[in-house]
């Protein structure tokens, strides 16, 4: 059983461009989430899918960023007009259904330069 | 603000002692989760625990949740190379699904 599988592992965008991050679910999972990790700091909540919508997007930035889950494909985490401070680890997660255990992918690290 | 306290938040120790990490809130958590991360890779879970009091082992780590699950440690016995690493405890809200994280613990065992 393929875990969660995130890519880009590794993206370097140049201040105003635009980051694509994408996740496929552990097979059978509809829930994905999205966490953002500074360095040497804990995982940050940002977003909470399932398919097709958003269930809780509290930790979400207001502008620029944006999150989905289609029908069909893999979750993606959109940042517009990247910043330096946008550069950390964005780490992708799934679960079976609500309560159940979550787990992580291995992660896309995005430095803006 | 930082709803799980994790301490120490660093910790260098010699192979074969034993040591303890701390998650502490103020709030009370339906379940905790502890991770442990590497170097570039994504966090990978430990054990979870959802009742008061509870205590599970794995191996040469003990995991306690506190009777009022506000609070939770890890005990890890004769400390290896091996167990170096970022520890992170997780803790989900009742009616919540989304995790909230400590800062983490980064630990090294010196041989």
């Amino acid at each position: 059983n393929a875990g969660v599988m995130q890519n880009p592992r590794h993206l370097v965008r140049r201040r105003g461009q635009e980051a694509r991050l994408r996740c496929s679910p552990m097979k059978g999972h509809s829930h994905v989430y999205w966490y953002r990790q500074l360095p040497e700091e804990g995982l940050k909540f940002m977003v909470y899918l399932q398919k097709e919508n958003i269930i809780d997007e509290s930790g979400m930035p207001k502008e620029r960023f944006s999150a989905e889950f289609p029908k069909e494909g893999p979750s993606i985490l959109r940042i517009q007009q990247v910043v330096r401070g946008d550069s950390a680890a964005y780490f992708c997660a799934s679960s079976p259904s609500v309560g159940n255990t979550i787990y992580f992918g291995e992660g896309s690290w995005l430095t803006v330069v | 603000t930082q709803l799980l306290e994790q301490s120490p938040q660093f910790l260098s120790i010699q192979e074969g002692e034993n040591l303890t990490v701390y998650c502490n809130s103020s709030s009370v958590f339906s379940s905790l989760q502890w991770y442990r991360q590497e170097p570039g890779e994504g966090p990978v879970l430990l054990v979870t625990v959802v009742t008061g009091g509870e205590v599970k082992k794995l191996k040469r780590l003990t995991f306690q949740f506190g009777d009022a699950r506000k609070d939770s440690s890890l005990h890890i016995t004769a400390a290896q190379p091996g167990d170096t690493g970022l520890y992170l405890c997780a803790g989900a809200r009742s009616g919540a699904q989304k995790l909230v994280f400590g800062q983490g613990t980064r630990l090294t065992i010196n041989p």
